[in-house]
This record gives structure tokens, sequence and C-alpha cells, in this order.
């Protein structure tokens, strides 16, 4: 069954580093999404992407973060200058149908933990 | 805008006893809900998902949850637990016919153990 993959599962970084995390979508989805899990907070949305562009994004995304599709087939968060309140978990997430035809579901990679010294 | 509400943040039962995990939610709009399950170091997994068909959803592993509109509740039930079901649970909503397309707002999360 395809599924969703993320890399690195763990990234351990210094505050005021670029860090750059990787996902593969599943390969005929055409949405993405980043969410983040703060240890103890709940899930939440930071953007979402389609057709090269950015769809939406919360108020979490703010200019230090950024999302690229280079190629085919990755799927980028850039945190360019990180900060300690960054430490969380990262979800990258895919779909091949829009949530207003009602049909969509998100399929969720593992997860990336960032720690942030 | 929309919000999700889970009403325990554990719950423990005995293997082969009933789960029930419990969920409120707040929208707008017409939603589309979702319970996703997380095991240790794995991805978020769909167990269901809600979009307007039958009130009644059924999914993987023998879990179901029934939509309630005049309770908006969407309760996860199974009948009879097994080791296998320990993990986190999220129930989760999307908003259809709103400005937020594809926005997932999750609840805090449940975690289910399940005591032999």
């Amino acid at each position: 069954e395809p599924e969703v993959t993320q890399t690195p599962s763990h990234q351990v970084t210094q505050m005021g580093q670029e860090v750059i995390l990787r996902c593969v979508p599943i390969s005929n989805h055409l949405y993405f999404y980043w969410y983040r899990q703060i240890l103890g907070q709940k899930v939440e949305f930071l953007v979402s992407f389609y057709n090269n562009e950015i769809s939406e994004k919360s108020e979490i995304f703010d200019d230090q973060f950024s999302v690229e599709r280079p190629d085919g087939s990755n799927f980028t968060l850039k945190i360019r200058s990180t900060k300690l309140e960054d430490s969380a978990m990262y979800f990258c997430a895919s779909s091949d149908q829009r949530v207003s035809s009602r049909q969509e579901t998100q399929y969720f990679g593992p997860g990336t933990r960032l720690l942030v010294l | 805008a929309q919000s999700v509400t889970q009403l325990d943040s554990h719950v423990s039962v005995s293997e082969g006893t009933p789960v029930l995990l419990r969920c409120n939610y707040s929208s707008s709009y017409s939603p589309s809900l979702f319970w996703y399950v997380q095991h240790p170091n794995k991805g978020l997994q769909l167990l269901l998902k809600y979009t307007s068909a039958a009130t009644l959803v059924k999914g993987i592993n023998g879990f179901e949850a029934e939509f309630k509109k005049s309770e908006t509740s969407f309760h996860l039930t199974k009948p009879s637990a097994h080791m296998s079901d320990a993990a986190e649970y999220f129930c989760v909503v999307s908003e259809s016919g709103g400005t937020s397309y594809g926005k997932l707002t999750f609840g805090q999360g449940t975690i289910l153990t399940v005591h032999p």
C-alpha cells in the first residue's frame, strides 16, 4: 500500500540554524500539507500546497517557514532560523482530492521529530 | 471556525471490554469528521471518516463512530478491545463550504490503554 514517507525521523539542531524537513507524498496525490505537534499540545495545521502554490497557511507559518516541491516527488518544509519553540513533531500529509468534494482523505507520514537546542 | 474537543485525555479498559472515546465538534459548515490513530513511532493512520452519507460509520479493526448532529458528537466505539488497540486516537474535523479547504483541525488526542 502506498504511503507517505518523511526524512529524517529525528533532527537535532542549534537555535538559529536552518533545517529542511523532507517528505515524499503518495505518487498520484496533488495536495500537500504540513502539520506540527508541540509536545503535549494538539496537532496544528501549518500550510497547504497545490499546483506549486500555497493554498492556505496558518498564523504560525510566518516568514521563517517556506515550502517547496523541488521535483516531482519531494515536498519540503524549510525553517530558516530555528527557534527553541520550533521543537515539535512535524507531519507531512497528502491527498488526491480537495475537501470541497467531501471525499478528501489526507494520508500522513510518520513525522520528523525536531529538537532545537 | 471549526474546533474539536476530545472529552478524555486517557481511557483505560480491559481486553475484551467495550471502548468508548468521546468527541464533540464545532463547525460553521457541513463538516467531514475523521478518527485517526497513532501507534508509538508510527504515522497517523485513518480509522474511519464521515462525509454526510450514513451517520453510522464503520472503520478498520472493528471500530465505528456515529455522527449525531443534534449533539455535535462523533464518538468512537469498539465492542471488544484488543491489546493491539493501545494507541493515541485523534478526532479530526474538516469543513466543507468554508474558506479553509483541506485544513484539518485536531482534537487533543485520547490515549487508550488496554489491560490484559
